[in-house]
């Protein structure tokens, strides 16, 4: 089992909603990161929090707003979405070494599947 | 960005039989991953390897960090039908302080026929 938890496991929503995607880490791990995957695709990186200050932002829209409330607290806050962005939404976290960079090996959750009408 | 080419895009095997895939990059990585993921379900890491010409194993899994460290490969001894799912390489980007990102290939679906 993992032991980073995503919540909800699926979502479908209108281009109007907000919703918000939840992860849950108890590592202790200190980098967050959020990932989108489209079918058949492999997991392209949004963001990355580190001691819970936002590090990186790969140019994902506004649309897409992150918060990192706590260690063990990830948010995706989700607002006007379109139909392409329906995806397999991906939580992990990692340890932190030396200065704060975060290890190589991410441990995902299973994901939160997000439908836009 | 970063582009991790990973072959065979996808095989179909026998049981029992062994299976090998590789990947490859433009620029030196720093950390090369191997992950399984089954259909529906996020990721699961296997081998993490940190060290130019490193061979670590796992079970039947067995991978290699590249001399070069722009390549690694992995190997499944005995496949059995669990084995079923896409893998993907990823490699770690060294960015400035706090920005390093973890980069993933293109992917090999495997298939396991019994």
């Amino acid at each position: 089992d993992t032991e980073v938890t995503q919540t909800p496991k699926h979502l479908v929503m209108g281009m109007t909603n907000k919703k918000s995607l939840k992860c849950e880490q108890h590592m202790g791990h200190r980098a967050m990161y959020w990932y989108k995957q489209k079918a058949k695709k492999p997991p392209e990186l949004m963001f990355v929090y580190s001691y819970e200050k936002l590090s990186i932002n790969e140019s994902v829209p506004s649309r897409f707003s992150p918060e990192c409330p706590n260690s063990s607290l990830l948010n995706l806050h989700l607002h006007a979405l379109q139909p392409e962005d329906s995806a397999l939404y991906l939580c992990a976290s990692s340890q932190t070494v030396g200065r704060g960079g975060p290890t190589g090996e991410l441990f995902f959750g299973e994901g939160s599947r997000l439908t836009v009408l | 960005g970063q582009q991790l080419n990973q072959s065979p895009q996808s095989m179909f095997i026998q049981e029992g039989e062994d299976v090998s895939m590789n990947c490859t990059s433009s620029s030196i990585f720093n950390t090369w991953l191997w992950y399984k993921q089954d259909p529906g379900e996020g990721p699961v890491l296997l081998i993490a390897l940190y060290k130019a010409g490193e061979l670590t194993s796992n079970g039947r899994l067995t991978a290699q960090f590249g001399i070069t460290r722009k390549d690694s490969f992995l190997n499944i001894s005995a496949s059995i039908p669990s084995d079923v799912g896409i893998y993907f390489c990823a490699g770690r980007e060294r960015g400035t302080y706090n920005t390093d990102k973890l980069i993933f290939g293109t992917g090999t679906r495997l298939q396991v026929f019994p």
